[in-house]
Order: C-alpha cells, then sequence, then structure tokens
C-alpha cells in the first residue's frame, strides 16, 4: 500500500506570503495527524483529524495556521502571512483507528525567510 | 503534564560497539511509549513500542529498549552498531493510553563511526 504522501518536500518562502501543505494519509485511514518539529525542538502535535472533522486543534499556534480535510481524505496546512518562526518540519500522520499504529510522511521542511 | 526527554542532541558510537539512546518520561499514569528513527529525507519510521508485559521490548532493525518505571526510562539499546544505524531517534510517549496524540523528545542524533 502506498504511504502518507506531503508535498512539497520544501518550501522556502518570504515573511509574509502564503503556504500551503498537503498530506495525503493511506487511503481507508481515517484519523490525520499534523506535527511540527522547530529546529533542534521537540515534535509537537498540531492537530488531528478523524475524517472531515477537527477532533482536536489544541497544539494550533495561532490563527494564522488553518487545517482543512475535504471529504475526509487530503489534507491541507495554510500558514498566513507566515513568520520566521513557522520554520521547520511539518509531518503528516495517520492511522486506521484507535489502537492502531501510526504512519507518517517523510514531511514538509518550511523555511521562512 | 507529559513530556519526554532525551538529554544527549548527538551519540557517536564506533560500528560493531554497542549502542544507547537514552530516553525518560513523565506521565500521569501508564504511559505508552514508543522509539521512532528518521532517516535522511524520510519520515518517521516506527521501530518499537512498550504497552505492558515485557520490560524488554524487541524491535525493528535488531533495536531493543528496556522500560524501568522505577527510572521512568526507556533507553534504546543495539548491541552492535552499523553505520547505516546513522540517523535521529526520537522517543514518544502517549498519554493517557487513550490519547489520540504523541508526546515526542527532542531527537538524539546518532552517528555510527566506521
Amino acid at each position: 500500500e502506498a504511504g502518507v504522501t506531503q508535498f512539497p518536500s520544501h518550501s522556502v518562502i518570504e515573511k509574509g506570503q502564503t503556504v500551503t501543505l498537503r498530506c495525503d494519509p493511506i487511503s481507508g485511514h481515517d484519523n490525520l495527524y499534523w506535527y511540527r518539529r522547530v529546529m533542534g525542538k521537540e515534535i509537537k502535535f498540531l492537530l488531528h483529524f478523524v475524517k472531515e472533522s477537527k477532533q482536536d486543534e489544541s497544539g494550533m499556534p495561532n490563527n494564522r495556521f488553518l487545517a482543512e480535510r475535504t471529504g475526509g481524505t487530503y489534507s491541507t496546512l495554510k500558514v498566513q502571512p507566515a513568520e520566521l518562526e513557522d520554520s521547520g518540519v511539518y509531518f503528516c500522520a495517520s492511522r486506521s483507528g484507535i489502537g492502531n499504529g501510526y504512519t507518517f510522511g517523510s514531511g514538509t521542511r518550511l523555511t521562512v525567510v | 503534564a507529559q513530556s519526554v526527554a532525551q538529554p544527549e542532541d548527538q551519540v557517536n558510537v564506533a560500528e560493531g560497539n554497542p549502542l544507547t539512546v537514552k530516553c525518560t518520561y513523565s506521565v500521569s499514569g501508564n504511559p505508552y511509549l514508543f522509539w521512532y528513527v528518521q532517516y535522511p529525507n524520510r519520515g518517521l519510521q516506527f521501530l518499537l513500542k512498550y504497552i505492558t508485559g515485557d520490560n524488554l521490548v524487541k524491535g525493528s532493525y535488531g533495536f531493543e529498549a528496556e522500560f524501568n518505571k522505577s527510572q521512568t526510562s526507556f533507553h534504546l539499546k543495539k548491541p552492535s552498531a552499523l553505520v547505516s544505524d546513522s540517523a535521529l531517534y526520537f522517543c514518544a510517549v502517549r498519554d493517557p493510553p487513550g490519547a489520540n496524540n504523541l508526546f515526542f523528545g527532542t531527537g538524539t542524533r546518532l552517528t555510527v563511526i566506521p
């Protein structure tokens, strides 16, 4: 089966611009998660979708971040406007249900200059 | 509140020697503990987990980890390191076990020297 796919793999944008990250989970996985690792720090939870609904968005840093999951399939994470501190690696993960393992994508490295 | 600490940013070990990557945790109840590895330009890959039972857990690629409740530790070990083990290793906890998201440590970069 195909894994979790994220794109772009790298993005360099200027402060104030908008960037949209995309995640395609494993087909049939209802649970989709976004995590972020800022340079040298821990990987932090951002939010969790169950199908198209936001189950938990307690990790979203502020209202410049908007996540959507159209039709319960792929998800997008938009940062608007981007700030320097948003730089980091954004990981997406999916799993089929509680008790099952997480499968992570290879991440999107975002650099805001 | 739950937390995970990986006290070493970098671990260097000679090929063929045993390796240990340290992890300690703080949780309110009984933890579910995980190790993930990230190879260059790859996603996080699951190595092993501790849920319950035997304190010594065996995982992928010859890795194992020992759950020590009294020391609140879950150190990752391998008897004989390979150059291909060089990667970034993350310890994670799910607390409470029914929670949906993982709490990760800051990661430890392992370099195996030929």
